[in-house]
């Protein structure tokens, strides 16, 4: 596809269910990256994926956090057990290789989150 | 562990330009400065970067003092559609870009 793409755009789930979130990055992007942005706030870092390696997951909140990447492509976020607190926009963006020092990110539209 | 400053919030004319400033006095010689801007309930969208080197592309205009300690980001005709939080950001490392609070930009008719 032309952009970054993320499914759901909407999950409601109950407190204590597992979720798991999708994204598919621009073809040929191998940094991927998970951000999440609660009500009214900024951007919070999750973790990023250079290829199928995660050398930078210190954003993920708890142990209840993962997130893989396959294939140098889709990237699955996985929260177990959710809690109120995990109810956020879940965003996910790509980059081509070469590093921020002259590159820019490309955002998906984002997972909107409600744990009930 | 933002390394940008911005006001919280502006409003502009809709037709004139608006100026977006940004303090950076941190940076270092090889970091970029980058703006993004997110419209309400999408993902945040690329506008422009630069090193030391006024920029300018489809949307806005970079211009970055000589010293690199600050930058304006410059949209030259605002409509409506430009309204959205403006965020400058220099980042942490090569891979990193940190989102502060951002300016809220409101174009008024």
């Amino acid at each position: 596809g032309a952009g970054v793409s993320q499914s759901p755009s909407n999950k409601v789930t109950e407190k204590g269910k597992d979720v798991e979130l999708r994204c598919d990055p621009i073809s040929g992007h191998t940094a991927l990256y998970w951000y999440r942005q609660s009500l009214g706030q900024g951007l919070e870092f999750l973790i990023y994926f250079q290829g199928n390696s995660a050398p930078d997951k210190s954003g993920l909140p708890s142990d209840r956090f993962s997130a893989e990447r396959t294939g140098g492509s889709v990237s699955t976020l996985t929260i177990q057990r959710t809690q109120q607190e995990d109810s956020a926009v879940y965003l996910c963006a790509s980059s081509a290789p070469w590093g921020l020092a002259n590159e820019k990110l490309f955002f998906g539209s984002g997972t909107q989150l409600s744990v009930l | 562990d933002a390394k940008t400053t911005q006001p919280p919030s502006m409003d502009c004319a809709e037709g004139r330009a608006a100026n977006l400033p940004c303090n950076h006095s941190t940076i270092s010689g090889n970091e970029y400065v980058y703006w993004y801007r997110q419209i309400h309930s999408q993902g945040p969208q690329y506008i422009i970067h630069g090193l030391k080197n006024n920029e300018t592309n489809e949307m806005a205009s970079l211009i970055i003092t000589e010293d690199r300690k600050s930058s304006t980001l410059i949209l030259p005709h605002a409509t409506l559609r430009d309204t959205a939080v403006y965020y400058c950001i220099v980042p942490i490392n090569d891979y990193k870009l940190s989102f502060g609070a951002g300016t809220t930009v409101t174009v008024r008719a």
